[in-house]
C-alpha cells in the first residue's frame, strides 16, 4: 500500500539555524500538506499545496516558513532560522483530486529539536 | 472562530466493552467529518468519514454517527481490544478540496485486559 515518507525521523539544531523537512508524498496525489504537533498538543495545520503553489496556510506559517515542490517526487518545508519553540513533530500529508481530496494520509513525522 | 470539543481527554475501558467518542463541533457547518487514529509519536492514520447527509457509518467494529442539529458526532468502537488504545480525533470539514484539517485535542482511550 502506498505511504507517505518523510526524512529525517529526527532532526536536531541549533537555534537561528535553517532546517529542511523533506516529504515524499503519494505517487498521483494531487494535494501536499504540512502539520505541526508540539508535544502534548493538538496537530496543527501550517499549509497546503496544490498545483505548485501555496493554497492555504495558516497564521503560524509565517515568513520564516517556506514549501516548495523541487521536483514531481519531493514536498519540502524549510524553516529558515529556527526558534525554541519550532521544535515539535513535523508531520506531512498528501491527498488525492476530486472526491479522494477528502482524505488526507500523513507520514511518520519528523521530530524536530531545536537547542 | 471554529471550535472542536472532544468529550474528555482520557477514556478507561475493559476489554470487550464499547467505547463511544463524542466530538462536538461550533461556529460552522462542515460537510463532512472525518476520524482518525493517533498513536504516540506516529502520524495520524484515517478511519472513517460521514458525510452530512449520512446518519451513520460502519466499517468492521466501527460506527460512527453524524447529528448535524446537534453538532456532533458520536465514535463507538465495539467489542474493543488492548491493540485499539489509541488517541482518537475528530476533523469536521468543509467540502472544498484540499483544505486543512482541523483536529480537535482528541481523546485518548485505554482498554485495559
Amino acid at each position: 500500500e502506498p505511504e507517505v515518507t518523510q526524512t529525517p525521523s529526527h532532526q536536531v539544531t541549533q537555534m537561528g539555524q535553517e532546517v529542511i523537512l523533506r516529504c515524499v508524498p503519494i505517487s498521483n496525489h494531487l494535494y501536499f500538506y504540512w502539520y505541526r504537533q508540539i508535544l502534548g498538543q493538538k496537530v496543527e495545520f501550517l499549509v497546503s499545496f496544490y498545483n505548485n503553489e501555496i493554497s492555504e496556510k495558516s497564521e503560524i506559517f509565517d515568513d520564516q516558513f517556506s514549501v516548495e515542490r523541487p521536483d514531481g517526487s519531493n514536498f519540502t518545508l524549510k524553516i529558515r532560522s529556527t526558534k525554541l519553540e519550532d521544535s515539535a513533530m513535523y508531520f506531512c500529508a498528501s491527498s488525492g483530486g476530486g472526491s479522494k481530496a477528502d482524505t488526507q494520509y500523513f507520514g511518520p513525522g519528523t521530530r524536530l529539536t531545536v537547542l | 472562530s471554529q471550535k472542536i470539543e472532544q468529550n474528555s481527554e482520557a477514556l478507561n475501558i475493559q476489554e470487550g466493552k464499547t467505547a463511544t467518542l463524542t466530538c462536538n463541533y461550533t461556529n460552522y457547518s462542515p460537510a463532512y467529518l472525518q476520524w482518525y487514529r493517533q498513536d504516540p509519536g506516529r502520524g495520524p492514520v484515517f478511519l472513517l468519514l460521514i458525510r452530512e447527509n449520512e446518519k451513520e457509518k460502519r466499517k468492521e467494529r466501527l460506527k460512527v454517527t453524524f447529528d448535524t442539529t446537534l453538532k456532533q458526532s458520536l465514535f463507538h468502537i465495539t467489542a474493543s481490544q488492548p491493540a485499539d488504545s489509541a488517541t482518537y480525533l475528530c476533523a469536521p470539514r468543509a467540502n472544498q478540496a484540499g483544505t486543512a484539517l482541523i483536529f480537535g485535542k482528541g481523546t485518548t482511550l485505554s482498554v485495559s485486559s
